[in-house]
């Protein structure tokens, strides 16, 4: 069963512009972790959270965490078109289980 | 280092025939997962191995099976494949032994698999 859900399932936006990307889940975590993946490719680990976290910061990348709301959202400033690729949000539950959701396909023209 | 390595790449099976997709991964790694990927469904996994040893199931164990040859090499076979096993499958690993969700995960580049 997926944990957490993404939106949009797809974003299209100009090179330059930033992008923001959602993420929800359903039960308590331990960490919340975002991943891409390029076309044809396997996954990349971007960022983790952790539940006792609100923000962090990596280069271009924002990731915040709400955990009252059962929410994160991904922020990629300034993008460039080798950012095109789809972002999985991922969640790290007790009990052994590092659940992935569908993911949000992002399209950077430029 | 090359990280995490599947073989083969892609595969076509016929149904009813049997395969084992290999992985390995040479940053000395404790735990290791198979998962695959269906299109609108993300990620699902189907074995994981906190340590070498020992291996339990995921969410989707039915109709495959692991074995942990040793630190390095994680392998998932197909008995009696199905065309619902058509899919992309990922090999991947982590540092740590507990609580292996709780760090970062290093994926291989998929196996793509076709059963028709």
């Amino acid at each position: 069963s997926q944990q957490g859900e993404e939106d949009p399932q797809a974003l299209s936006i100009q090179e330059g512009e930033n992008a923001t990307m959602n993420c929800s889940y359903k039960t308590s975590i331990n960490n919340l972790q975002w991943y891409r993946q390029n076309s044809g490719r396997g996954l990349v680990h971007l960022i983790l959270i952790r539940s006792n976290e609100r923000e962090k910061h990596s280069g271009r990348l924002r990731v915040t965490l709400d955990t009252s709301k059962k929410s994160s959202s991904l922020l990629i400033t300034a993008s460039r078109a080798a950012d095109t690729a789809s972002y999985f949000c991922a969640t790290g539950e007790y009990g052994n289980k590092l659940v992935f959701g569908a993911g949000t396909i992002l399209r950077v023209k430029s | 280092n090359a990280g995490v390595t599947q073989t083969p790449k892609f595969q076509v099976l016929k149904t009813g025939q049997s395969m084992t997709l290999q992985c390995a991964q040479d940053m000395n790694h404790n735990s290791m997962y198979w998962y695959r990927q269906d299109p609108g469904m993300g990620l699902r996994l189907i074995y994981y191995s906190a340590s070498e040893g020992t291996t339990d199931k995921g969410e989707v164990p039915n109709g495959y099976n692991v074995s942990r040859l040793n630190k390095r090499e994680f392998s998932l076979r197909l008995e009696s494949a199905a065309p619902s096993q058509t899919s992309v499958y990922f090999c991947a690993s982590s540092e740590r032994e507990t609580g292996w969700w709780n760090t970062e995960a290093f994926f291989g580049q998929g196996t793509r698999l076709t059963v028709v």
